[in-house]
């Protein structure tokens, strides 16, 4: 079993619609990063956070420390949000330990 | 300006032959990072290195040899490829060890 575990593994949205992807880990952590992969490969790093809630546009990110547990919430979706989105831990120190990404399609 | 470049963003190379991909960061970071990502799309990381010292050493084989010629650059070198070094190996940059990580765009490596 993984230390990060996210779901669905697989999402499929009409355009307009609120999507939450889910994100669970098992180990202690000092942050918690959300990143999306673009169909073309790219990696871009959306949040950072440690505790609470962060919000970039259409992008809402929250964390709840006690339950091990984060979610990444998109506002009226988009077919250009259609991308891998990947949870990502960091129990200490540096390194980072990774979901398996969920893949996000969002149709017109 | 590209924050984060590796070169090169393809690579096709016949079995145990050596190769190199380079990384240069211009954000003025202390940190670069290599992580490895399979054909399951599942990334890990190999190596770390702040201010050129490596901090991070995850279990890869002898075979990958990060060097850090001073903190901007993080270049890996792959000795004797095989087949299973075929993935998609992404640098990353962050401003310390506990900050926000900027990828680069990929090097994709297919082992004949």
């Amino acid at each position: 079993k993984n230390e990060v575990e996210q779901s669905p593994q697989n999402l499929t949205a009409q355009e307009g619609e609120f999507i939450t992807i889910n994100c669970s880990y098992s180990v202690g952590i000092s942050a918690l990063h959300w990143l999306q992969q673009h169909p073309g490969g790219g990696i871009v790093s959306l949040f950072m956070l440690s505790s609470g809630k962060k919000k970039h546009g259409r992008l809402i990110a929250t964390i709840n420390i006690q339950e091990k547990h984060s979610s990444l919430h998109i506002t009226a979706s988009h077919p250009r949000d259609s991308a891998v989105y990947i949870c990502a831990v960091r129990p200490s120190g540096s390194r980072l330990t990774f979901g398996e990404g969920t893949q996000l399609t969002v149709n017109p | 300006d590209t924050a984060v470049s590796q070169t090169p963003k393809y690579l096709v190379t016949q079995m145990g032959n050596d190769k190199s991909i380079k990384c240069e960061q211009n954000l003025g970071h202390d940190t670069m990072y290599w992580y490895k990502q399979d054909s399951k799309k599942f990334l890990k990381i190999m190596f770390s290195y702040n201010n050129k010292e490596l901090i991070i050493n995850e279990t890869v084989p002898n075979r990958f040899s990060p060097k850090s010629p001073d903190k901007a650059h993080l270049n890996l070198h792959i000795n004797s490829l095989e087949l299973g070094d075929s993935a998609v190996y992404f640098c990353a940059s962050s401003q310390d060890r506990l900050n926000i990580q900027y990828f680069g765009a990929g090097t994709r490596l297919s082992v004949l």
